[in-house]
């Protein structure tokens, strides 16, 4: 079955930059999207389309996509960023959707 | 405002069946495609399976193919999950999501989930 693969932890301090990968064999024909779960809270699309923004999410969030790998990027990292970050896809025919194993994102 | 509740989870013994009823409001629901989505206690999110705004389409996780089935009520602005031949591993707290053609099909609600507890 599909798989995407993410880093387990990540960590920044305040004001840095933190990246976040997600690696998939279908990730060039496919969309990628980024959602943000906070402890007890249900997840929040943060990136859709490998790199748009919805209404609503703060610029410091941004993503790109570079062949197999896409990249979520929060420049300026807040204490308010700490969260497990889940990237999502589809396999090459577009009917089973997966979740990467998600990254624990630690604000120093 | 644009909400989802799930509501039908509970305790049940491996090889018995429950069923997961999500009610949406705020939006126009039949206009929408819809997904369910698992996460295991202190583990990661799984796709479980998602249908079209007409229900002609659908989906399923392999891990759930043959047990699960995904139906949907317009006109009661419903999602419906029945769970089959439940197993130890199906434990989990399952949300609902409304998935955004806006957004490229990316899920840009979610309820506030229900939990499943598949134990004897």
């Amino acid at each position: 079955s599909y798989e995407l693969t993410q880093p387990p932890s990540v960590s920044v301090s305040p004001g840095q930059t933190a990246r976040i990968t997600c690696s998939g064999d279908a990730l060039p024909k496919q969309y990628a999207y980024w959602y943000q779960q906070k402890p007890g809270q249900a997840p929040v699309l943060v990136i859709y389309k490998d790199s748009e923004r919805p209404s609503g999410i703060p610029e410091r969030f941004s993503g790109s996509s570079s062949g197999t790998t896409v990249t979520l990027t929060i420049s300026g990292v807040q204490a308010e960023d700490e969260a497990d970050y889940y990237c999502q896809s589809a396999d090459s025919s577009g009917t089973s959707w997966v979740f990467g194993g998600g990254t624990k994102l630690t604000v120093l | 405002q644009v909400q989802l509740v799930e509501s039908g989870g509970g305790l049940v013994k491996p090889g018995g069946s429950l069923r997961l009823s999500c009610a949406a409001s705020g939006f126009t629901f039949s206009d929408y495609y819809m997904s369910w989505i698992r996460q295991a206690p202190g583990k990661g999110l799984e796709w479980v399976s998602y249908i079209s705004s007409s229900g002609s389409t659908i989906y399923y996780a392999d891990s759930v193919k043959g047990r699960f089935t995904i139906s949907r009520d317009n006109a009661k602005n419903s999602l419906y999950l029945q769970m089959n031949s439940l197993r130890a591993e199906d434990t989990a707290v399952y949300y609902c999501a409304s998935i955004a053609a806006r957004y490229y099909y990316g899920m840009d609600v979610w309820g506030q989930g229900t939990t499943v507890t598949v134990s004897s």
